[in-house]
């Protein structure tokens, strides 16, 4: 299973909006709504962030939104913040797994 | 609190074996299907298994599929990964994660990570 396509970077300063794509078949993200997106910092476990494409976990502030079009998934950063600062990925059921994004590299100016 | 805690990463050699653990505490253990996800240092993150609640349904990832073995003891609040015939791309930090539900793959809780290493 490849994995999903996002962008290897995106940067922004405090206060601005940001936004990570993620790519994938029909076969994972364009053919279910089971998409979310985790967040990682350096030398910790990655974080849920996002799942069932828009809904946060409990305690996952309401700045971290996302959304879906066809085969792409999107996370979206309100209000940038400097401990938003992280590597991202996205993930998506597919019909037997479940299968990540390369991650993106968010970096606050 | 949940608590996930990995243990019994290290270095081995090619074609050898390794024996994951996972203890787990702060959630009734057997309601939830348990995963191990793996990242190669610096890369990304790749499934590689899942167990239901019961354990009576277990899956892999191709590329450890007929390899790896993922078992759980309800009683101890246990996770395992069962690892032969190791390869060199199968060094990783090994995470254990808890799913969101039954079988949802989304993983609200993880571990710290244990690190594998297969070289000679």
């Amino acid at each position: 299973q490849s994995a999903l396509t996002q962008p290897a970077s995106v940067s922004g300063s405090p206060g601005q909006s940001i936004t990570i794509s993620c790519t994938g078949p029909s076969s994972d993200v364009g053919g279910y709504n089971y998409v979310s997106w985790y967040q990682q910092h350096p030398g910790k476990a990655p974080k849920l962030m996002i799942y069932d494409v828009t809904n946060r976990p409990s305690g996952v502030s309401n700045r971290f939104s996302g959304s879906k079009s066809g085969n792409t998934a999107s996370l979206t950063i309100s209000g940038l913040q400097a401990e938003d600062e992280a590597e991202y990925y996205c993930s998506s059921y597919t019909s037997t797994s479940v299968v990540f994004g390369g991650g993106t590299k968010l970096t606050v100016l | 609190e949940v608590q996930l805690v990995e243990s019994g990463g290290g270095l081995v050699q090619p074609g050898g074996s390794l024996r994951l653990s996972c203890a787990v505490s702060g959630f009734t253990f057997s309601s939830f299907a348990m995963s191990w996800v793996r990242q190669v240092p610096g890369k990304g993150l790749e499934w590689v298994s899942s167990i239901r609640g019961s354990g009576d349904h277990t899956y892999f990832a191709d590329s450890v599929k007929g390899r790896f073995t993922i078992s759980r003891d309800n009683s101890k609040n246990m996770l395992y990964l069962q690892m032969n015939s190791l390869r060199a791309e199968d060094t990783a930090v090994y995470y254990c994660a808890k799913d969101l539900g039954l079988l949802l793959y989304y993983f609200d809780f993880w571990g710290q990570g244990t690190l594998v290493t297969v070289s000679s």
